[in-house]
């Protein structure tokens, strides 16, 4: 069974410019997360779908941060304009229901310059 | 929202030794999980515990609800447990999956 899938790894953007990360759930995943977790610190939930419909986004920064789930499916994150104090990994996990065991792709590492 | 405590914060073991990492927490839940997040920052799911106990390998956890707090057991650690550990807890009153600052073991040889 293929895991969740992440993509770009690595990224490096100069602040003001925009990025966008995308993840691909493992199949049949109704509920897909985006977490934050900056160096040292444990993950932030920044928004949880359920297939896709928004179930909290309470945290997410909604003057830059934006994120969409097309059909209920892959996951694009995306932020415009960068902040330095946007450089973190940003990881993406998948439940088969909200509750359950949830897995994370190998994340996206964001450096801001 | 919901508080978790993750102690120690740091731990440093020789191979070979076990270790017990503790998970507080400051309400109800119904879903508590463990996870390893190892060097190159791959979080791993290593148990799905609200309550009672479970063991895989040399890895067991139990987590008692009504006193709000879960252990993490360690057994002849290997250089290869070496990473962070969080403990993740969703209240009952459906708040998020909140996770603890972690435990960051170091096991050496």
């Amino acid at each position: 069974e293929a895991g969740v899938a992440q993509s770009p790894r690595y990224k490096i953007i100069e602040k003001r410019q925009s990025v966008a990360f995308w993840c691909n759930p493992i199949s049949g995943h109704a509920t897909l997360y985006w977490y934050q977790q900056i160096l040292g610190q444990g993950p932030k939930l920044l928004i949880q779908f359920q297939n896709n419909g928004v179930v909290d986004d309470s945290q997410l920064p909604k003057d830059r941060f934006s994120a969409e789930r097309l059909k209920g499916v892959d996951s694009t994150l995306k932020i415009q304009p960068a902040k330095l104090e946007d450089s973190a990994v940003y990881l993406c996990a998948s439940s088969w229901s909200s509750g359950n065991t949830i897995y994370f792709g190998e994340g996206s590492w964001l450096t801001v310059v | 929202g919901i508080q978790v405590e993750q102690s120690p914060p740091d731990l440093i073991l020789q191979e070979g030794a076990n270790s017990t990492l503790r998970c507080n927490f400051s309400d109800s839940v119904n879903n508590l999980q463990w996870f390893h997040q190892n060097p190159w920052g791959q979080l791993i799911n290593l148990f799905y515990i609200p309550s009672g106990t479970k063991q895989n390998g040399r890895l067991s956890a139990t987590t008692v609800a009504t006193e709000r707090y879960s252990l993490l057991y360690i057994s002849s650690s290997q250089t290869t447990d070496s990473g962070v550990y969080f403990c993740a807890v969703e209240g009952t009153s459906g708040s998020r999956l909140t996770f603890g600052e972690g435990t960051q073991l170091t096991v050496n040889p």
